[in-house]
């Protein structure tokens, strides 16, 4: 089985950093994925991560640990509009037909 | 570029009637397609994955079904629905299993 843990909700003031942290334990891993939803719309794509390190998006970047069955993603200079739920999302084997688990999102709140 | 379309965006229903959801993928071909259903304030729960046309594979029992009539067209189908139905549908596609899944708006789906 799978189980991904993510915190339900995180405050921050705009301009600041937020670093939302995703631990995971799956029975094979084949990519970790990280998605924004905000309230009411479906999630969309941000960031992917197969191999260790840091991937850098813009203002968003997204680290990964295999070993330690952890990733995070990093939003910096918060705006107003990142006010969303972030949800982590592992590949959890590698066949081929790209099952995601999800967790179950972080609450990101953005104050002015 | 491809896109994904799915309707309807809303959708009120009684209890014991049947349902009819459909997604279309332009701009692709062969596309992986998926169903999730999102209860509100949890997380993505896959229901049902295709590789291809007429190949669908279910991950939750229930009495829910799905069907891939044409490469880029998926349906979700009930001859019944439950009060337990109602939810957040979203549907997505991906390249192939190792790439990642983009979402239609989704069906926000009401049973009374």
């Amino acid at each position: 089985g799978q189980n991904i843990d993510q915190p339900t909700e995180m405050t921050a003031t705009e301009g600041a950093i937020v670093q939302i942290n995703c631990t995971y334990q799956t029975s094979g891993f084949n990519g970790l994925f990280w998605y924004q939803q905000h309230a009411g719309e479906a999630p969309t794509f941000l960031s992917y991560n197969v191999l260790d390190g840091l991937e850098e998006k813009g203002r968003f970047s997204s680290f990964l640990s295999r070993s330690k069955g952890y990733s995070y993603l990093l939003l910096k200079e918060l705006q107003m509009k990142d006010s969303a739920s972030y949800l982590c999302a592992v590949r959890g084997s590698t066949d081929s037909w790209g099952k995601l688990q999800f967790g179950a999102g972080t609450q990101v709140v953005v104050t002015p | 570029s491809q896109t994904i379309h799915q309707w309807p965006a809303t959708l009120v229903q009684p209890v014991g009637s049947p349902l009819s959801l459909e997604c279309t993928v332009e701009g692709t071909s062969n596309p992986n397609l998926y169903w999730y259903r999102q209860a509100a304030g949890r997380g993505l729960q896959l229901l049902f994955y295709s590789v291809g046309i007429g190949q669908i594979s279910s991950e939750v029992p229930q009495n829910l079904s799905a069907s891939r009539p044409q490469d880029r067209q998926f349906i979700l189908s009930s001859k019944k629905l439950l009060l337990s139905d109602s939810g957040f549908y979203l549907c997505a596609w991906s390249v192939d299993g190792d790439q990642p899944q983009h979402f239609g708006d989704g069906t926000r789906l009401s049973i009374l």
